[in-house]
C-alpha cells in the first residue's frame, strides 16, 4: 500500500545545511511535497516537485528526487533558528481521489 | 486575502458532549479534508469531501461526522462516541486533483475536561 517514511528527529548547528530524507512506496506518484509545521500551527506548503523532475531549487531550499530509489530529500542551506519546525514529506498517490499521503514528520532542531 | 479559517483555536468539551469544529475557505477549492494530529505524531485522515453534498470516510472516521452543504464550509462534529477526542484538528482544502498540494487552516486544539 501507500506509505511515506521519514526519520523522526534531526539536529543541526546554526549556519550548517540540513538534509531531511524521505522514502515513498507508490511509484505512480505524480507530485511530491514538503510541508513545514511550526508549534501550534497548521502545515505550510514549502515546495513541491513534479515526478519528471530530478531537482528543484527555491532560494535556500533544494529538493532532490530519485525516482529509481523512491527517495526524496529537502536541503535547507544556512539553517537558521527560524527553521526549527516539523517537516512533512507527502506524495500525491492518486490524483483522481485528491488524496495526499503524509509522512510522520521530521522534527528539526537547531543548536547554536 | 484568500485562505482557510478554522474556529475556535482552542475548545474545551465535557465528556459525553458533542462539539462542532468550524472550517471555512474562500479559495474556491472543490475538495476539503479533516485531519487529526496527536502529540509527536503525523496526520491521520478523518473525512474528506471532493464535492458539495458528498463526503468519504478516512482512516479514523469512527466517532466523527461531517457535512458539506456549501462549497466553502466543511464542519466536523466530534461526537460522544469518540473515545479519545483530545487532539489537534486540522482542516485543509485543495483543487479537485490536489496537484498543487493542500492549503491548511491554523488548527483547533480540542481538550476534553
Amino acid at each position: 500500500g501507500e506509505d511515506v517514511e521519514q526519520s523522526l528527529f534531526l539536529s543541526v548547528r546554526e549556519g550548517d545545511s540540513s538534509v531531511i530524507n524521505c522514502t515513498y512506496t507508490d511509484s505512480s506518484s505524480t507530485y511530491l511535497y514538503w510541508y513545514k509545521q511550526e508549534p501550534g500551527a497548521g502545515l505550510q506548503l514549502l515546495t513541491y516537485i513534479f515526478s519528471n523532475m530530478d531537482m528543484k531549487q527555491d532560494q535556500r531550499l533544494t529538493v532532490l528526487l530519485n525516482k529509481k530509489d523512491k527517495h526524496l530529500s529537502l536541503r535547507i542551506a544556512d539553517t537558521q533558528t527560524g527553521d526549527s519546525a516539523i517537516y512533512f514529506c507527502a506524495e500525491n498517490a492518486d490524483s483522481s481521489a485528491s488524496k495526499i499521503i503524509f509522512g510522520s514528520g521530521t522534527r528539526l532542531s537547531i543548536r547554536p | 486575502d484568500g485562505g482557510i479559517t478554522q474556529s475556535p483555536k482552542y475548545l474545551f468539551r465535557k465528556e459525553g458532549q458533542n462539539v462542532t469544529l468550524s472550517c471555512e475557505q474562500n479559495l474556491n477549492h472543490d475538495a476539503m479534508y479533516w485531519y487529526r494530529q496527536d502529540p509527536g505524531q503525523g496526520l491521520r485522515l478523518i473525512y474528506y469531501s471532493q464535492i458539495v453534498n458528498d463526503f468519504q470516510k478516512g482512516d479514523i472516521a469512527e466517532g466523527y461526522s461531517v457535512s458539506r452543504e456549501k462549497k466553502e464550509s466543511f464542519p466536523l462534529t466530534v461526537t460522544s462516541a469518540q473515545k479519545n477526542p483530545t487532539a489537534f484538528y486540522l482542516c485543509a482544502s485543495s483543487v479537485r486533483t490536489a496537484n498543487y498540494g493542500y492549503t491548511f487552516g491554523s488548527g483547533t486544539r480540542l481538550t476534553v475536561v
